[in-house]
């Protein structure tokens, strides 16, 4: 089976740009989550949706969203983008509350490497 | 709000030794689930092991395992016999037991290298 797949790979903006990231969830996973890991740094959490609702979300400003799609892949834009956004972006997917004891455990993508300039 | 300390910023050790890594977090909950990520430089974010706070057991997968002291609220990491392919970035995370959210709150990171 495919993993947590996300796109672009790298990406590079401009200040005051906007940008949307993509992640395809593993076959099964109803839940998405979003982390910003800044270099040097542990990942912080931005949003967690399941079966297309929102969940949780993180202490990032309203110049992040995100959502989910009926086939639970996920997007998450960021707009009016600033220095400090420059970061890898995770994306982790789950099975869900259908998914038992186990259904909590995250599996995370490749990340986007986002730069700001 | 909870908090996960990793004080070690960075950890060599020698290929077949064993290395110890440090973890400790703060939360009022009496039930949580701990893990531990590991981070290699190609980024992909890899669960090593994970611990419920209600089994008093220490969790283990092959050659790591872990040092779980609720009551110190301390989680360490144990690698024995250390291969060349072990060297990434170790993260310890904390979530919280119930509810939708799966939100994951992660230390800073330990960065292990392991020499030939």
């Amino acid at each position: 089976d495919a993993g947590v797949t996300q796109s672009p790979t790298h990406l590079i903006k401009t200040r005051g740009q906007h940008v949307t990231l993509r992640c395809s969830p593993i076959s099964g996973h109803k839940s998405v989550s979003w982390y910003q890991q800044v270099l040097g740094q542990g990942p912080q959490f931005i949003f967690q949706y399941y079966e297309k609702e929102e969940r949780g979300r993180g202490n990032f400003p309203d110049r992040f969203s995100a959502r989910q799609f009926p086939n639970y892949s996920s997007e998450l834009n960021v707009n009016a983008l600033l220095l400090g956004d420059s970061a890898l972006y995770l994306c982790a997917s789950s099975l869900g509350l259908a998914g038992g004891p186990k259904g909590y455990e995250q599996y995370f993508g490749p990340g986007t490497r986002l730069t700001v300039t | 709000a909870q908090t996960v300390t990793q004080s070690q910023p960075e950890m060599s050790v020698q290929e077949a030794e064993t290395v110890t890594l440090s973890c400790t977090y703060d939360t009022s909950e009496s039930d949580y689930y701990l893990f531990w990520y590991k981070q290699p430089p190609s980024r992909q974010m890899i669960l090593v092991i994970r611990q419920e706070a209600y089994k008093q057991q220490n969790a283990t997968e092959n050659r790591f395992s872990v040092n779980f002291q609720k009551a110190a609220k301390s989680f360490s990491l144990k690698i024995s016999d250390s291969q060349l392919g072990d060297a990434a970035m170790y993260f310890c995370a904390y979530r919280r037991v119930g509810g939708s959210n799966y939100k994951l709150t992660f230390g800073k990171g330990t960065l292990l290298t392991v020499n030939p």
